[in-house]
């Protein structure tokens, strides 16, 4: 049963450009967060996802948005990159029928912004 | 969300047990309490959530007290490939509530031979 898959794994863009990363939930999940992880920080929630529809939401501009798909698989777009969106962007999935609330972490994607 | 208070960093040997006290003076009824593990460029991992009194896995366990302003991450026996970051977090963690997870800047635990 595979886990959280995020795709890419790397990448590097310039400012001012676009980006879509990708996310693939657990098996069973239907419901996908966002989070943003600068160097040495926690992890901060851009958003959630559930039903298709965005539940949720941290402190992001609007620059930042999202998607999920009826396979509850889900998309964040960044517009307009700016050099502080250099981060790791991690992707996690749950479910609301699961008693104990474990949100289930990918791999994450490293944006390098330039 | 309540918020957390945990030590920056703490430093242990291999074989020894550790304990990690995370602060929650402003719990709320329905918060929850959770411990996440992360390696360097990977996401966090779930390790171990409670409500009251002691809860026990075969990785951890997590001491509360009767006021649950603070809880306490114990890692038995730990090794080198205990060497990561731990996050306490609490919130309405249940199945139903679907909250997001605040982080705040963890512990970087750090095991020596």
């Amino acid at each position: 049963d595979a886990g959280v898959t995020q795709s890419p794994t790397h990448l590097i863009k310039t400012r001012g450009q676009q980006v879509t990363l990708r996310c693939s939930p657990k098996s069973g999940h239907d419901t996908v967060s966002w989070y943003q992880q600068a160097l040495g920080q926690g992890p901060q929630f851009i958003f959630q996802y559930y039903e298709e529809e965005e539940r949720q939401r941290g402190n992001f501009p609007d620059r930042f948005s999202g998607h999920q798909f009826p396979n509850y698989s889900s998309e964040l777009n960044v517009n307009a990159l700016l050099l502080g969106d250099s981060a790791l962007y991690l992707c996690a999935s749950s479910s609301r029928l699961e008693g104990v609330y474990e949100q289930y972490f990918g791999p994450g994607t490293r944006l390098t912004v330039t | 969300l309540a918020k957390t208070t945990q030590p920056i960093s703490m430093d242990s040997y291999e074989g020894q047990e550790v304990n990690i006290t995370c602060s929650h003076n402003n719990i709320a009824t329905n918060d929850y309490i959770t411990w996440y593990q992360q390696f360097p460029s990977q996401g966090p991992r779930f390790i171990i959530q409670g409500y009251k009194t002691k809860v026990t896995n075969e990785v951890a366990s997590l001491f509360i007290p009767a006021d649950r302003k603070s809880s306490t991450l114990s890692l038995p026996r730990v090794s080198l490939s205990d060497t990561a970051v731990y996050y306490c977090l609490v919130g309405e963690f249940y199945g139903g509530s679907q909250g997001n997870l605040i982080f705040g800047k963890g512990t970087k635990l750090s095991v020596k031979p």
